[in-house]
């Protein structure tokens, strides 16, 4: 059973653009979660999927959205990139909403120069 | 910022040591589940506890679900160099309408004794 999906895994953006991240999850896992690791905040909750509805919302500003497609594969989104939005992007799946585990993908690394 | 207070920050291991570390937090959590993270990956999940007093192993590992549902611990015995890495704990609330969201402590640093 393949893992968690991410794409891509290394991105380099300038300040002002926008960037939009993917993320499979684990096949028959309907809740997709993202979060944000910086080394200064750790692991931050962004906002969490299920049934192509947001559920979720961490406290972050309106730069970052996200949406999630009938088959579970989520995208996540950032405009008007900043420097302090580099940070490894983190995609969780969970079998269903609420009290599951939670499988991480490898991550996407974003750099913003 | 974070919810969880996780120590040790970091700690140093011998080959063959044991090794424990928590997490504590002033709110409830009804699930709690522990994550290793090797540079440049994503945390992998190693242990998941849904029940105060749970016990649970895996292979050299163990972990506890406190009984007050506001804390756990993680033991690893007879550790390998392999054990090297970054270990977090995570916390998931009782209510249903915080999902599978999950609150991270900041993570213990395990490193090799030289």
């Amino acid at each position: 059973k393949a893992g968690v999906t991410q794409t891509p895994r290394y991105l380099i953006k300038t300040r002002g653009q926008q960037v939009t991240l993917s993320c499979s999850p684990i096949s028959g896992h309907r809740s997709v979660s993202w979060y944000q690791q910086t080394p200064g905040q750790g692991l931050q909750f962004l906002f969490e999927y299920f049934s192509e509805t947001q559920r979720n919302k961490g406290n972050f500003p309106g730069r970052f959205s996200g949406r999630q497609f009938s088959n579970s594969r989520s995208e996540m989104n950032v405009s008007t990139l900043e420097l302090g939005d580099s940070a490894l992007y983190l995609c969780a799946s969970s079998l269903w909403q609420g009290g599951t585990e939670a499988f991480f993908g490898q991550g996407t690394r974003l750099t913003v120069v | 910022g974070q919810q969880l207070n996780q120590s040790p920050q970091s700690m140093f291991i011998q080959e063959g040591e044991d090794v424990s570390m928590n997490c504590t937090s002033s709110s409830i959590f009804n699930t709690w589940l522990w994550y290793k993270q090797d540079p440049g990956e994503g945390p992998v999940l190693l242990i998941a506890l849904y029940k105060a007093g749970e016990l649970t192993s895996n292979g050299r590992l163990t972990a506890q679900f406190g009984i007050t549902r506001k804390d756990s611990f993680l033991n690893i015995s007879a550790s390998i160099p392999s054990d090297v890495g970054i270990y977090f704990c995570a916390g998931q609330r009782a209510r249903e309408e915080y999902g599978n969201k999950l609150v991270f402590g900041a993570g213990t640093i395990l490193r090799v004794k030289s």
